[in-house]
């Protein structure tokens, strides 16, 4: 069964610094690796796909890499702003299922 | 931008009545998913659904849960008697014709609370 971990469970960080998120999962065949945002509440809002294949991804100030052999992602938040202050979930979908396992997130905290 | 959308937000029952939770998937899309949150959990993966049929379910998804697509909008789950811990956030997902190398999209939840 895949069980994917993220760590740290909470990060506190001053306006303007760099965020770094961890992953890992512990079955490497995956189909892909999703990156979420959760704000309190509310649902979950894609931010980066990561297929099996591929390195890494970016979008604007997130950049998202994938080592599927040692079972790791890391999500980078470049110049942290108090906006990006919510849950950060990752999820991976195995190579023979249609279902994402989720982790149970980082909270992040970005202080003005 | 397209959504999937979730009516209705907020479902309060009581334990041991039926509830239809009900969501409208981003209109082209094909594959069709329900997860649950209990509150301060992990989210958990119910049921996968494409051509008209379950692909896949979770040990959580047995005989009291069932999903359908009743028209070419609507993918609804209900659960048949509910029980305490039903309650939790359940998230509608959907993705395109590739599957699962596209990626899901979630509406914004439905908070089911069973007293």
């Amino acid at each position: 069964k895949q069980e994917v971990t993220q760590i740290p469970a909470a990060l506190s960080v001053p306006e303007g610094e760099n965020l770094v998120l961890n992953c890992s999962f512990t079955d490497s065949a995956i189909y892909n690796l999703q990156w979420f945002r959760q704000d309190p509440g509310k649902g979950l809002t894609s931010l980066l796909l990561i297929q099996s294949s591929q390195r890494e991804q970016t979008s604007g100030r997130l950049n998202a890499s994938l080592d599927k052999s040692s079972g790791r992602s890391t999500l980078y938040i470049a110049a942290s702003q108090p906006g990006d202050s919510a849950t950060y979930l990752c999820a991976v979908i195995g190579s023979n299922d249609y279902k994402l396992s989720f982790g149970a997130g980082t909270t992040v905290t970005v202080r003005a | 931008e397209p959504e999937v959308t979730q009516t209705p937000s907020h479902q309060v029952t009581q334990m041991g009545q039926e509830v239809i939770l009900r969501c409208v998937p981003i209109s082209n899309h094909l594959y069709f998913y329900w997860y649950r949150q209990i509150l301060g959990q992990k989210v958990e993966f119910l049921v996968s659904f494409y051509n008209n049929e379950i692909s896949e379910k979770s040990e959580i998804f047995d005989d009291q849960f069932s999903v359908e697509r009743p028209d070419g909008s609507n993918f609804t789950l209900k659960i048949r008697s509910t029980k305490l811990e039903d309650s939790a956030m359940y998230f509608c997902a959907s993705s395109g014709a590739g599957g699962p190398s596209d990626t899901q999209y979630f509406g914004p939840g439905t908070r089911l609370t069973v007293l």
